[in-house]
């Protein structure tokens, strides 16, 4: 079975700043896929960033990138220049490799405030 | 926003009663996942449905049941609501056959009083 873990229930940062959350998980999976989503207030989950374990290089996209531990089972997301819309809860979530993509196992989330 | 869609957007049942909540996957989408999100928590998976039969199922008792039809939208049956079922629920649709995301509907908060 898969665990992912959140130790941050809440952060803040200002705006235009850099905020940087973190995640670890269990599994005893060598090929596997951890993403980061996002879950305003609306309540949809957005999908912010994907990284597939057999890929050393950190994914980026625009101001969110990602620092993939794999020893260490860490995955950690950066979101730079800080924006009032990226207030939100923050889901890590995994899925082994050769799974349909639906099968999302998640963590506890963690609350990011953006304050102006 | 995404192609999946969500019905009803909330409601309100008493212990006891059944619920059925629907999700419409986004075209071209053969694959629907539904999670259950306790308020302050991450969503748990319940159960996945592929081409209408169920292709995995969580730690969700059997009282939790679903369906899929042929134009892949799909429902979830709760009976005998608990308190504890009181959450909001989540479907997310995927291709099965391409490494593609699950794409998420905006949810049903159900409360069960």
């Amino acid at each position: 079975a898969q665990t992912v873990t959140q130790s941050q229930p809440e952060m803040s940062v200002q705006e235009a700043e850099t905020v940087t959350l973190s995640c670890t998980y269990d599994t005893s999976e060598n090929n596997y896929y951890l993403f980061w989503y996002k879950q305003p207030p609306s309540r949809q989950m957005i999908l912010v960033i994907r990284q597939e374990a057999y890929k050393q290089q950190n994914a980026t996209e625009n101001r969110f990138s990602v620092n993939f531990q794999k020893a260490a089972k860490s995955f950690s997301l950066k979101i730079s220049d800080s924006q009032l819309g990226d207030t939100a809860m923050y889901f890590c979530a995994f899925i082994p490799g050769g799974t349909s993509y639906g099968k999302l196992t998640f963590g506890q989330g963690t609350i990011l405030t953006v304050h102006p | 926003e995404t192609g999946v869609t969500q019905s009803p957007t909330h409601l309100i049942k008493t212990r006891g009663q059944q619920v059925t909540l629907r999700c419409s996957s986004q075209s071209g989408h053969n694959t629907v996942s539904w999670y259950q999100q306790a308020l302050g928590q991450g969503p748990q998976f319940i159960f996945q449905y592929y081409r209408e039969e169920e292709n995995g199922r969580g730690n969700f008792p059997p009282r939790f049941s679903g369906l899929q039809f042929p134009n892949y939208s799909s429902e979830l049956n709760v009976n005998a609501l608990e308190l504890d079922d009181s959450a909001l629920y989540l479907c997310a649709s995927s291709l099965a056959e391409t490494a593609t995301e699950a794409f998420f509907g905006q949810g049903t908060r159900l409360t069960v009083v």
